[in-house]
């Protein structure tokens, strides 16, 4: 079983709408979540993290983490076409400063 | 404050040989990680350096390895280079305080073995 688990997509979702993607992960002790954003030829960039059940908003973007169900996921509000890339979810496991990333998914904003 | 950089960006080798990639971290950020990325396994873990030491390791052949100098910059190498091993090379950097370290990834160097 892999260690962090997200539907590949492809996803699309027309221009200002939410789109919402969603990562599981298998070790129950992970302490830190983090959401990445990678366009095509380019490098992850973070685009926000967590670390306590709930949700934590930063403008657009909502992550949501619910530990009992092993389950982190992040919304885009109004969805724009440069929101097009791959989201990528990346656990910290709890065996120290390990980074564990899913294998992305896929969005495209349709104008 | 400068971001992550990595040299070279762009690499063709021949099976066999060996090559050297490097790693500038973010100013003030003692934890560099390595990460290989290709379109069939995405992001995989490689290995955490610290202050010098390696912290942390993923399940990568000895072919793989790396070391971290005092002033945090870090290299990894490979060595007898397989077709298997063209790839994204990123590098990430972080301050190193686990668990709420956040890491933030360099540009890559792309590795193409031929």
């Amino acid at each position: 079983q892999k260690e962090v688990e997200q539907n590949s997509g492809p996803l699309s979702v027309p221009e200002g709408a939410i789109a919402s993607l969603n990562c599981t992960y298998s070790d129950r002790v992970s302490q830190s979540f983090f959401w990445y954003r990678q366009y095509s030829g380019k490098s992850p960039e973070l685009i926000m993290s967590i670390y306590s059940n709930g949700d934590k908003e930063d403008g657009r973007f909502t992550a949501q983490l619910n530990k009992a169900s092993q389950y982190v996921s992040l919304l885009i509000r109004d969805s724009q076409p440069s929101d097009s890339a791959t989201y990528l979810c990346a656990v910290n496991l709890g065996t120290g400063n390990q980074f564990y990333f899913g294998t992305g998914t896929s969005l495209t904003v349709i104008p | 404050k400068a971001g992550v950089t990595q040299t070279p960006r762009y690499l063709i080798k021949t099976r066999g040989q060996q090559v050297t990639l490097s790693c500038s971290p973010i100013s003030g950020h003692r934890s560099v990680s390595w990460y290989q990325q290709t379109p069939g396994q995405g992001l995989q873990f490689l290995f955490e350096y610290f202050s010098e030491t390696q912290r942390n390791k993923g399940n990568f052949p000895g072919r793989f390895s790396g070391r971290q100098f005092s002033n945090s910059r870090s290299e990894m190498n490979v060595s007898t280079l397989e077709l298997g091993d063209s790839a994204l090379y990123l590098c990430a950097s972080s301050g190193g305080t686990f668990p709420t370290d956040t890491q933030y990834f360099g540009p890559g160097t792309r590795l193409t073995v031929l």
